[in-house]
């Protein structure tokens, strides 16, 4: 069983760039959930997608978007990068989604975006 | 607003002695509650997990939490750390949140003496 996987490992970019990033969910999950993750700090939620649509958001600009692919895969999109998007950012995939009570998520190694 | 503390932001403990790392939440109703483990560049590794039942939750290398809901607490056990449990732990809490979100705590970094 292939856990879940994203690429690129490492990225860096300057400010006002923009930046994608790519998640592989786990075989049999349908769910993918991304998390920010600064340095010190926990994770914390962007967004949700369930069956290629939106299903929850954090408190995150608009410039932060994604994409769900038919197979599950996902993309994490951000525009106009700023100094304070460098972060490890975390992919989860989970069979259904917690709204669901009782799924749990499980983690991709993340990609370490430096922005400069 | 659902949160999560981990009072101790570093711990240090010999290689062999019992560790105990602090979780507390905030939540109203009954809350889905995790330990995560991440070694340094790696991703997240569920430990375990406390959806209902016994509140005493058994996980993978040897941890163990217990649910106390009238002190909020999930505190993660190890009767006898290794020196390879050196790694960052995170307690989170998850709901029937339409958004179904985790909401992670800061942290606990774990250093190990030999």
């Amino acid at each position: 069983e292939t856990g879940v996987t994203q690429s690129p490992t490492h990225l860096i970019k300057t400010r006002g760039q923009q930046v994608t990033l790519r998640c592989s969910s786990q075989s049999g999950h349908n769910t993918v959930s991304w998390y920010q993750q600064a340095l010190g700090q926990g994770p914390q939620f962007i967004f949700q997608y369930y069956r290629e649509e939106e299903n929850g958001r954090g408190n995150f600009p608009p410039r932060f978007s994604g994409l769900q692919f038919p197979n599950y895969s996902s993309e994490l999109n951000v525009n106009a990068l700023e100094l304070d998007d460098s972060a490890l950012y975390l992919c989860a995939s989970s069979p259904r989604g917690l709204r669901w009570g009782t799924d749990t998520q499980y983690f991709g190694p993340g990609t370490r975006l430096t922005v400069l | 607003a659902q949160s999560v503390t981990q009072p101790d932001i570093h711990i240090t403990v010999s290689e062999g002695a019992s560790l105990e790392l602090r979780c507390n939440y905030s939540y109203g109703a009954t809350p889905y509650l995790f330990w995560y483990v991440q070694s340094p560049g790696q991703g997240l590794q569920l430990l375990l997990k406390y959806f209902s039942g016994d509140t005493l939750v058994q996980g993978i290398k040897g941890f163990e939490a217990e649910f106390k809901r009238s002190q909020s607490s999930f505190n993660l056990r190890k009767p006898s750390v290794h020196w390879s449990d050196a790694a960052e732990y995170f307690c989170a809490v998850g709901a029937l949140l339409k958004e179904g979100k985790l909401i992670f705590g800061q942290g606990t970094e774990l250093s190990v003496k030999p």
